[in-house]
């Protein structure tokens, strides 16, 4: 069974970076097919799509937060990871790391994270 | 930009009632809509991908229907453990993976 396991800081300070890194078992990160992804959900909203990442270096991200956003994939520690660079209390949100399953005619997000939250505040 | 609606923004249902959510895009997706759950607390769920294709593992009174701007989520007789938001997404626009705002189904 794929397990997902976020890890990273709980609080930053306005300005500060944010590093998250997602940790796979049960299977292999370099898997043909399998994009690697990061949503978060601020308090009480709905779910934001920040990037997905396939392990031989393709990225998408969103466009609102290119910006401010590297990732990358670590095939020999089969872990993911996000920074998100210039912190704001607006950034504060539960992040979760999740497979972003890609075939012919469907891609979607089948395993998720248990969540990381993440707050910024001074 | 795509845009994502869903209708209504909530609902309140008894349990073994037919539930409908429908969702909207602004412009066509094709069959590219997934449909999640997710309950207080937790982590969201995949229920139907592609428009209309069951996840392995959730139950059958799930369905999913629609293509092109307009698709829907039916739940067929509501379980108590049915009760939660539930959140289509787009995938056929790649550089934005947009989900809507989310339905809440409570209890009436």
């Amino acid at each position: 069974q794929l397990q997902l396991q976020e890890s990273g800081p709980g609080m930053l300070k306005p300005s500060e970076t944010l590093s998250l890194t997602c940790t796979v078992s049960g299977g292999s990160i370099s898997r043909n097919g399998y994009y690697w992804g990061w949503i978060r959900q601020p308090p009480g909203k709905g779910l934001e799509w920040i990037g997905s990442a396939y392990y031989s270096g393709s990225t998408y991200y969103n466009p609102s937060l290119k910006s401010r956003i590297t990732t990358s994939v670590d095939t020999s520690k089969n872990q993911f990871s996000l920074n998100l660079n210039s912190m704001t209390a607006a950034d504060t949100a539960v992040y979760y790391c999740a497979r972003h399953r890609w075939g012919d005619g469907y891609n979607d997000f089948d395993y998720w994270g248990q969540g990381a939250q993440v707050t910024v505040s001074s | 930009d795509i845009q994502m609606t869903q209708s209504p923004s909530s609902l309140s249902a008894s349990v073994g009632d037919r539930v409908t959510i429908t969702c909207r895009a602004s412009q066509s997706i094709r069959s590219y809509l997934n449909w999640y759950q997710q309950k207080p607390g937790k982590v969201p769920k995949l229920l139907i991908y592609a428009a209309s294709y069951l996840q392995s593992g959730v139950p059958s009174r799930f369905s999913g229907s629609g293509s092109g701007t307009d698709f829907t989520l039916t739940i067929t007789r509501l379980q108590p453990e049915d009760f939660a938001t539930y959140y289509c997404q787009q995938s056929y626009f790649t550089d934005r993976f947009t989900f809507g705002p989310g339905t809440k189904v409570d209890v009436k």
